[in-house]
């Protein structure tokens, strides 16, 4: 147990769907992260939040739509994915920008397009 | 973006067996962070080196942060079954932000018993 947990832990939906992705962090963190991992491929940082403000977007394309309401969670709206979309998804959480934190990995949602 | 070199990619061994893997890089960096990753989990942290030439250990595991800044290795001592999985390295380059970190490919540690 990380302190970072996220939901759902599965999710199939089609290429017209829309879903969204929870997560959320009790370590007191103030940034929060969104990953995707695809087989066979590094980790690809996709958006940071620190203080609820994005500050990084990794050229994400825009079907992918993240939400921070605060610094405990952070959601990530899915719209029109494409199959080379599936992947796990996972969040993570530090607690600041200004030191060099580790970063703490939820378990992750693994995403299916059909 | 700069990326961490990691090997091997795969690693089969007995169990009892010590296991060493590494990272390299062609740039400097400030931190070296190692994680491991089971199935269908995310990863968790296992080491974490803050200053060139820190040797860190955390149980039968350890780790070093190269003296020149860019590259670190992960040992494992007398492995046993539930040290089976992904070993990631990770790091933070100077200038490219705190939050920015780099990931290795991963070594996929497999053990016979």
């Amino acid at each position: 147990e990380t302190g970072v947990t996220q939901t759902p832990r599965h999710l199939v939906m089609g290429m017209t769907n829309k879903k969204s992705l929870k997560c959320e962090q009790h370590l007191g963190h103030n940034a929060m992260y969104w990953y995707k991992q695809s087989a066979k491929k590094p980790l690809e940082l996709m958006f940071v939040y620190n203080f609820k403000e994005q500050t990084e977007n990794n050229s994400v394309p825009s079907r992918f739509s993240p939400e921070c309401p605060n610094s405990s969670h952070l959601f990530l709206h899915l719209h029109t994915l494409q199959p080379e979309d599936s992947a796990l998804y996972l969040c993570a959480s530090s607690q600041d920008e200004e030191a060099q934190e580790t970063q703490y990995f939820g378990p992750g949602t693994r995403l299916l397009v059909l | 973006g700069q990326q961490l070199n990691q090997s091997p990619q795969s690693m089969f061994i007995q169990e009892g067996e010590d296991v060493s893997m590494n990272c390299t890089s062609s740039s400097i960096f400030n931190t070296w962070l190692w994680y491991k990753q089971d199935p269908g989990e995310g990863p968790v942290l296992l080491i974490a080196l803050y200053k060139a030439g820190e040797l860190t250990s955390n149980g039968r595991l350890t780790a070093q942060f190269g003296i020149t800044r860019k590259d670190s290795f992960l040992n494992i001592s007398a492995s046993i079954p539930s040290d089976v999985g992904i070993y990631f390295c990770a790091g933070h380059q100077p200038f490219q932000g705190a939050q920015k970190l780099v990931f290795g490919q991963g070594t996929r540690l497999t053990i016979n018993p």
